[in-house]
Formats: C-alpha cells, sequence, structure tokens
C-alpha cells in the first residue's frame, strides 16, 4: 500500500496569506495525485487532480505541483472561506488501492 | 447537474449487515465508475471499492475484500454498497463518488454521506 504523509498536521494562517501545503508518497505516484477541500460536515471537494489540474469551478488561487514522491498544494492568497481541512490523494495502482493522506486542517491565526 | 443522493442514517448490531444505496442523476450513469470511500469519525478518508456502472466490474481494497460487495441497478440509476460482518470500527460516514471517468481514481462529485453506527 502507498502511504501518503502530509505536513504539516495543522497550520494557523491569516487571511491574504500565502499557504503551502506538503503530501509526500512513500514510493513515486508519478503525477496520478488529487488534492481535496473538506468544511465540517461536508463531503470532500475535489481541487486538483492529475497533480496540477484544477476541476471545474475552482478559483486560481488554488494551485498544484510535484511529481514522483513530493507533491505541494498552494493557495496564493487566502480567504477566510478556505478554512478547512484539505487531503491529498494517490490514484497510481491497478488494480486500485487508492490511499488518502492524514490531512492538515487549515485554521485561523 | 450531477447530483449523487445517498439513502439514510443506519444503526446496526455488530455481526450485522448495511445495505446503503447512491441514486445518480443528471449524467450518463452508464459512462462513469462510482466509488465507495468512507470517513471514521474525526478521521481520513479511505477508498473501499468501485463499480464500472457500464460493464458491471467491480475492484475492493483488500482490506475490505470478502466483506464488501457494490451491485449496481442501471434501470434505478442507483448503486448499492453493503457491508457484512459489521464490527463497532465500522462506525463512519459512507460516500459515494463519482470517476472522472470509468477508472481514473479521483473523485468529481460526491454523495452527501450516510451514517453507519454498529453498536450492541
Amino acid at each position: 500500500e502507498i502511504v501518503m504523509t502530509q505536513s504539516p498536521a495543522t497550520l494557523s494562517v491569516s487571511p491574504g496569506e500565502r499557504v503551502t501545503l506538503s503530501c509526500r508518497a512513500s514510493q513515486s505516484v508519478r503525477n496520478n495525485l488529487a488534492w481535496y477541500q473538506q468544511k465540517r460536515g461536508q463531503p470532500p471537494r475535489l481541487l486538483i487532480y492529475d497533480t496540477s489540474t484544477r476541476a471545474t469551478g475552482i478559483p486560481s488561487r488554488f494551485s498544484g505541483s510535484g511529481s514522483g514522491t513530493e507533491f505541494t498544494l498552494t493557495i496564493s492568497s487566502l480567504q477566510s472561506e478556505d478554512l478547512a481541512v484539505y487531503y491529498c490523494q494517490q490514484y497510481d495502482n491497478w488494480p486500485p488501492m487508492y490511499t488518502f493522506g492524514q490531512g492538515t486542517k487549515l485554521d485561523v491565526k | 447537474q450531477v447530483l449523487l443522493v445517498q439513502s439514510g442514517a443506519e444503526v446496526k448490531k455488530p455481526g450485522a449487515s448495511a445495505k446503503i444505496s447512491c441514486k445518480a442523476s443528471g449524467y450518463s450513469f452508464t459512462s462513469y465508475g462510482l466509488h465507495w470511500v468512507r470517513q471514521a469519525p474525526g478521521q481520513s478518508l479511505e477508498w473501499m471499492g468501485w463499480i464500472n456502472v457500464g460493464n458491471d466490474n467491480t475492484k475492493y481494497s483488500q482490506k475490505f475484500q470478502g466483506r464488501v460487495s457494490i451491485t449496481r441497478d442501471t434501470s434505478a440509476s442507483t448503486i448499492y454498497m453493503e457491508l457484512h460482518s459489521l464490527r463497532s470500527e465500522d462506525t463512519a460516514l459512507y460516500y459515494c463518488a463519482r470517476d472522472l471517468g470509468r477508472s481514473a481514481g479521483n473523485f468529481h462529485f460526491w454523495g452527501q454521506g450516510t451514517l453507519v453506527t454498529v453498536s450492541s
């Protein structure tokens, strides 16, 4: 099983800040990496797939980068509505054994 | 618009089975894969399995192999997930999620979630 490790576990941020979240895979997943945002009481929402492709309707302040085992989600200027938990997910295996990171929680500084 | 509407919350005793439904609308039902993902209280997300709705092919996480079954009813645009031999650790919110394609492996649309509580 590919283990996904996110850092940090919690990040205290202020509106307007540039925010960088990290995700590391225990082995290469090529560019088969997605990011999700989850707010309390809601299902996850896809932000980024294939490492850097924004999903439909996602604001341009969200961007993804990386390849292989190291990936980054960047929020260029944090908005208050971005306070949430963010998960990375790899989908490189077949037969599938998709795995998620443990999440990074963004809260108010 | 794409909608995935799941069945309501369930309370089950240890050893019982739970069967959850997910009704899809707003797109061609047989053209996309559907997955089940669960989330225990305060925990991360865990992929359980997938169905190619077009040809009924299924794949399951090794963790749940033998204990989970995903089926479809194309006439009702609905898939089902049945989990057997429930234990307290299965208490979680269960989501269905639609794939980008048939088996891309990323989840573009999500149902609202179904809470399954396992308690004696």
